[in-house]
């Protein structure tokens, strides 16, 4: 089974602008959440998509923003970025987003802001 | 709400040394306990997990046991190789609600394992 797959891989954006990241999840996995990873401030929840709703958010600005397709395929937006937003993001997959299940990191996209 | 305390890192061992990453947790409910790695450039990989009070997660020569009383997941290994050299996370997972999806992570424990 093909595991989880993130597109791009590595962005350079200025501040400012906006930037769509993807993440298609292993087959058959109906849940997505997004992670930013930074030195400072380590792994931190972005949110969660189950059936192209967003159940959970985590605590960061309206600038990030995420959506789900029917397929389960991911995006998630940031608009316009600051330099603070430069991290590697991280896409999980679940089959439903419960207690015990393991989630499935992609390898991640990692961005960087100037 | 949630959170998970991983010993200060780093950790420098030499090979065959034995292991043991701590790791706390304070949570509402009854979570599933987890441990993942991440080896540089790369995405986090699960290394082992618990769902219930006394389980043992094992893979790799890791273990871990989930000891509700002292609400504790600390990670061991017997004889750590070279290619243990990660970051280690400690993570724990409600259930329902705000916790749909959320994964709740330590800080991280760098490993250097010396030959």
């Amino acid at each position: 089974k093909a595991g989880v797959t993130q597109t791009p891989r590595y962005l350079i954006k200025t501040r400012g602008q906006q930037v769509t990241l993807s993440c298609s999840p292993i087959s058959g996995h109906r849940s997505v959440s997004w992670y930013q990873q930074t030195p400072g401030q380590g792994l931190q929840f972005l949110f969660e998509y189950f059936s192209e709703t967003q159940r959970n958010k985590g605590n960061f600005p309206g600038r990030f923003s995420g959506r789900q397709f029917s397929n389960s395929r991911s995006e998630m937006n940031v608009s316009t970025l600051e330099l603070g937003d430069s991290a590697l993001y991280l896409c999980a997959s679940s089959l439903t987003g419960g207690r015990g299940e393991t989630q499935y990191f992609g390898p991640g996209t990692r961005l960087l802001v100037l | 709400g949630d959170s998970v305390t991983q010993m200060e890192g780093p950790v420098t061992l030499s090979e065959e040394a034995f292991l043991t990453i701590n790791c706390t947790y304070t949570a509402t409910g009854y979570p599933s306990l987890f441990w993942y790695v991440q080896y540089p450039g790369e995405g986090l990989q699960l290394l082992l997990k618990a769902t219930k009070a006394d389980d043992k997660g094992s893979n790799k020569g890791f273990e871990a046991t989930y000891r509700k009383e002292t609400t504790s997941f600390h990670l061991e290994k017997g004889s750590v190789q070279v290619s243990d050299s990660a970051v280690y996370f400690c993570a724990l997972k409600n259930a329902g609600g705000t916790s749909y999806g959320k994964l709740t992570f330590g800080q991280g424990t760098i490993l250097t394992v010396h030959p």
